[in-house]
């Protein structure tokens, strides 16, 4: 399976715009990316994902660079809600049951 | 609401005794898998199952046992619980695979002593 390469943790204040960098430079034409993040004591929430454009929701945007070996998913205004573990995923295809591969992911701290 | 619900949340069990973690979803999806969180290793799932009847194992699927004979539920049996199994234990679903978001239960948290 494709694997995803993150920093361990990143430092944000609060209503500033935060970039999670996400490596992945052996992800396959059909890996789709897909972003969630865990708030302390909750299962994952799904984030965002994306193929090949940049996407955009409500709650981010994800920028894929045109190789795909990398994207950044981007939090606009950071809050302290935002404080979590949040995991960049390739999506595994048949042979590894479509499972989402988590990682170590990134731990976001916002702060005041 | 769309969600997915696991029961019980908290367990503590002894050594040995059969146990079972239910999960459903109200969302009509065909996906539903099963993982477990430790510290330092991350998620790692256990079983997935695409269908009703249909199962197959994840990645760390040892003492684990799953049956899916609806399509709303997907219940985890620990045959002979151990306490390698103490973890928190999270139950997903989606409508398809690749392309699509996954709904996570809010966990339950096992201790086999």
């Amino acid at each position: 399976d494709a694997k995803t390469t993150q920093p361990n943790s990143m430092e944000s204040n609060e209503e500033e715009p935060v970039h999670l960098p996400c490596n992945h430079s052996t992800i396959s034409g059909t890996d789709y990316i897909h972003w969630y993040r865990q708030l302390p004591s909750q299962g994952p929430e799904y984030v965002i994902h994306g193929l090949t454009s940049n996407v955009n929701n409500r709650m981010a945007s994800l920028a894929i660079a045109e190789d795909r070996k990398s994207s950044t998913l981007i939090l606009h205004r950071a809050t302290l809600r935002d404080a979590a573990v949040y995991y960049c995923i390739l999506r595994g295809g048949l042979n590894s049951g479509y499972a989402l591969n988590f990682g170590k992911g990134t731990s976001l701290l916002v702060t005041p | 609401e769309a969600q997915v619900t696991q029961n019980p949340r908290y367990l503590i069990t002894v050594t040995g005794k059969k146990l079972t973690v239910t999960c459903s979803q109200n969302m009509n999806h065909e996906y539903m898998s099963w993982y477990r969180q430790d510290p330092g290793l991350g998620l790692r799932q256990i079983y997935y199952s695409m269908n009703v009847e249909v199962t197959d194992k994840g990645d760390v699927p040892e003492g684990y046992k799953v049956s899916r004979k609806e399509k709303r539920n997907f219940p985890l049996i620990l045959e002979s619980p151990s306490p390698n199994q103490t973890s928190l234990y999270f139950c997903a679903s989606s409508r398809g695979q690749l392309n699509t978001e996954a709904f996570f239960g809010q966990g339950t948290r096992l201790t086999v002593v």
